[in-house]
């Protein structure tokens, strides 16, 4: 089973929708949650930490349920620029160092 | 500005030449860094973390005589593709732990 799953997608939402997909993790340990956002052919970046009480940045709302070992990412008022693969992150077990990615969610905003 | 560099962004090998990768913190010094390998429409996948002035700790399944792991200063760490065969093909990131975890932009390998 793998560290850390995610729906592919793709999600083709219309501009100004709003879209939202989960993530699941398997390592109970696992303590920082991140959701990051690669564009094609380029690094990662950190979109935003993922908090027990779930938090929200702008347009963006992480959830974080541990006790069901998910995260959740919810985007409104979706932009073309909002277009991207989005990333489910987790700590290595108690290790805070090492990451583990899921293997991204698709998300495409059309005109 | 990036605070993780990475050289080259793309590298074309021949099968059976060794290929060296750098991955250089900019602002910050870096003891642990980590290199993570990245499939088309896969994961990110650990590969090792590099330790500045010790060994490498390599992932279950990563060959550490393949994979050359260097970090021979607080800046620096390098990974060396030994005997690269078309399978080793993939885009090669770094990170490095500052105040978040940075990324590098990344290495595209293409081993024909």
């Amino acid at each position: 089973r793998k560290e850390v799953e995610q729906d592919p997608g793709p999600f083709n939402v219309p501009e100004g929708a709003t879209v939202a997909f989960n993530c699941t993790y398997s390592n109970s340990a696992s303590q920082s949650f991140f959701w990051y956002r690669q564009d094609c052919r380029k690094e990662p970046k950190l979109l935003m930490s993922v908090y027990s009480s779930g938090n929200e940045d702008g347009r963006f709302t992480a959830q974080l349920n541990r006790a069901s070992q998910y995260i959740s990412l919810l985007i409104r008022d979706s932009k073309l620029s909002d277009s991207a693969t989005y990333l489910c992150v987790v700590t290595h077990g108690s290790n805070d160092y090492k990451l583990s990615f899921g293997a991204g969610t698709t998300v495409t905003v059309r005109a | 500005g990036a605070v993780v560099s990475q050289h080259p962004s793309w590298v074309i090998c021949k099968s059976g030449t060794s290929v060296k990768i750098e991955c250089r913190s900019l602002d910050f010094q870096a003891t642990t860094m980590f290199w993570y390998r990245q499939f088309p429409k896969q994961s990110l996948m650990l590969m090792a973390t590099s330790n500045e002035g010790s060994k490498a700790t390599y992932e279950q399944g990563v060959e550490k005589d393949k994979f050359l792991i260097n970090h021979a200063s607080l800046t620096l760490s390098t990974l060396t593709v030994t005997s690269a065969h078309p399978e080793d093909s993939s885009f090669y990131i770094c990170s490095a732990r500052g105040i978040e975890q940075y990324f590098g932009p990344g290495t595209r390998l293409t081993v024909t």
